[in-house]
């Protein structure tokens, strides 16, 4: 039980445009959805927490406006990024936690890769 | 910032011998949680160990916590192949994590 799913696995996109990321729980309802960048070799940063229902919570430092964060089912948030520049490819991982999972439960997906030519 | 720190950044063995690795953070924690991930893919859950235990086990893993020097410890005994990968504490602050910089695990055959 509680897997995550992220679609696409991977994407290219032109400089300029948008793009959509899934992030899906597949067998338990995500009250609460992660969304995490993690740069060639480096750790993983937090961006955003969002609630089912409700606007993210951003970190400090992430563009709001250009990474529009979507959690409307309990099954699935979407991440989209605007306006993409080369410096916005990264590894996009989520998680999801459900209610009555603990605070240190996270449920992480496989990951989407995006590269912006 | 609250985010820990791994050693060693990189760590290259030979298959059979253990691997030692360190992760320090900086404020109090609930728990940590150590993390593994392949290159490319996404994260795989090894271990949660609570801020008022010791050390904890898990198959091949160990993991230890001292909370006096807020840091722990991941020991993977007896390495294989394929234990090569990127190897991740995670600290929980109460809402949510903060990932170390990752120790890069290489396992020679």
């Amino acid at each position: 039980g509680a897997v995550v799913s992220q679609h696409p696995s991977w994407v290219i996109c032109k400089s300029g445009t948008s793009v959509k990321i899934e992030c899906r729980s597949l067998d338990f309802q995500a009250t609460t959805m992660f969304w995490y960048r993690q740069f060639p070799k480096q750790s993983l940063m937090l961006m955003a927490t969002s609630n089912e229902g409700s606007k993210a919570t951003y970190e400090q430092g992430v563009e709001k406006d250009k990474f529009l964060i979507n959690h409307a089912s309990l099954t699935l948030s979407t991440l989209t990024v605007t306006s993409a520049h080369p410096e916005d490819s990264s590894f996009y991982i989520c998680s999801a936690r459900g209610p009555g999972q603990g605070p240190y439960e996270q449920y992480f997906g496989p990951g989407t890769r995006l590269t912006v030519t | 910032s609250q985010q820990g720190e791994e050693d060693p950044q990189a760590l290259s063995i030979q298959e059979g011998e253990n691997a030692t690795m360190n992760c320090s953070y900086k404020t109090s924690i609930n728990n940590l949680q150590w993390y593994r991930q392949n290159s490319g893919r996404g994260l795989v859950h090894l271990i949660l160990i609570r801020s008022n235990e010791r050390e904890k086990h898990s198959g091949r893993l160990r993991v230890t916590l001292d909370t006096s020097k807020k840091s722990s410890s991941l020991l993977i005994t007896a390495s294989r192949a394929a234990d090569t990968a990127s190897y991740f504490c995670a600290t929980d602050h109460g809402q949510n994590f903060v990932f170390g910089p990752g120790t890069r695990l290489s396992v020679l055959p």
